[in-house]
């Protein structure tokens, strides 16, 4: 059990494409999905955090225009990347959280597999 | 906010030695400390996690000790096997609400355990 799958696992796209990815908890309910980002031998960086039917937080320094954060439903968020850019080429990682009162009672973040992002 | 100390970055030790990886944090309103195995190009998962009302918790060969005093907690790990072989990062957080805790993560500690 909870499972969070990522799609795509991997995606090469053009300078000036959007990208979007998706993110969905299969076999719970999260109220909470957090977007992270993470660089070569670096550690994970939080982007934003998204609650379902609400708009995203995003932490200092993330580009909301950038990186739309859409939280539809209590099993997926997505992120599209606008305008890609070379530099925008990084390892793109969702988690799902029940919350406290959810799957396992610890508030567990439940981590996608990951999507590795290139901009030619 | 909160910040999270992880130290060593790298740590390479012989098949069958011990691993310890420390961490430090600065808001004392974190009650919550994961500690995540992330091998290379995958998720990070989960392996141990501890809260602030135990001072130590232990799964097989590893081990979790937190000293809530000293805003400290570090992972041992026993007996090490090449496939401990990966990038730990330890994390901290306040569950001060039922959702959107956001995790704090160290910087992570790349362990190479050699055969």
């Amino acid at each position: 059990g909870a499972v969070v799958s990522q799609h795509p696992s991997r995606v090469i796209c053009k300078s000036g494409t959007s990208v979007k990815i998706e993110c969905r908890s299969l076999d719970f309910q999260a109220t909470t999905m957090f977007w992270y980002r993470q660089f070569p031998k670096q550690s994970l960086m939080l982007m934003a955090t998204s609650n379902e039917g609400s708009k995203a937080t995003y932490e200092q320094g993330v580009e909301k225009d950038k990186f739309l954060i859409n939280h539809a439903s209590l099993t997926l968020s997505t992120l599209t990347v606008t305008s890609a850019h070379p530099e925008d080429s990084s390892f793109y990682i969702c988690s799902a959280s029940p919350g406290l009162a959810g799957y396992s009672g610890r508030n567990e973040q439940f981590f996608g597999p990951g999507t590795r992002l290139t901009v030619l | 906010g909160e910040n999270v100390e992880q130290h060593p970055s790298t740590l390479s030790v012989q098949e069958g030695d011990s691993a310890v990886i420390k961490c430090t944090y600065s808001d004392s309103a974190s009650n919550y400390f994961p500690w995540y195995k992330q091998e290379l190009g995958k998720r990070p998962q989960l392996i141990i996690d501890i809260r602030s009302n135990v001072g130590e918790k232990k799964d097989q060969r590893i081990a979790v000790t937190l000293n809530k005093t000293a805003k400290h907690f570090s992972l041992h790990i026993t007996e090490t096997q090449p496939e401990d072989s990966a990038v730990y990062f330890c994390a901290a957080i306040p569950l001060i609400k039922a959702a959107g805790n956001k995790l704090t993560f160290g910087g992570g500690t790349r362990v190479l355990v050699k055969p």
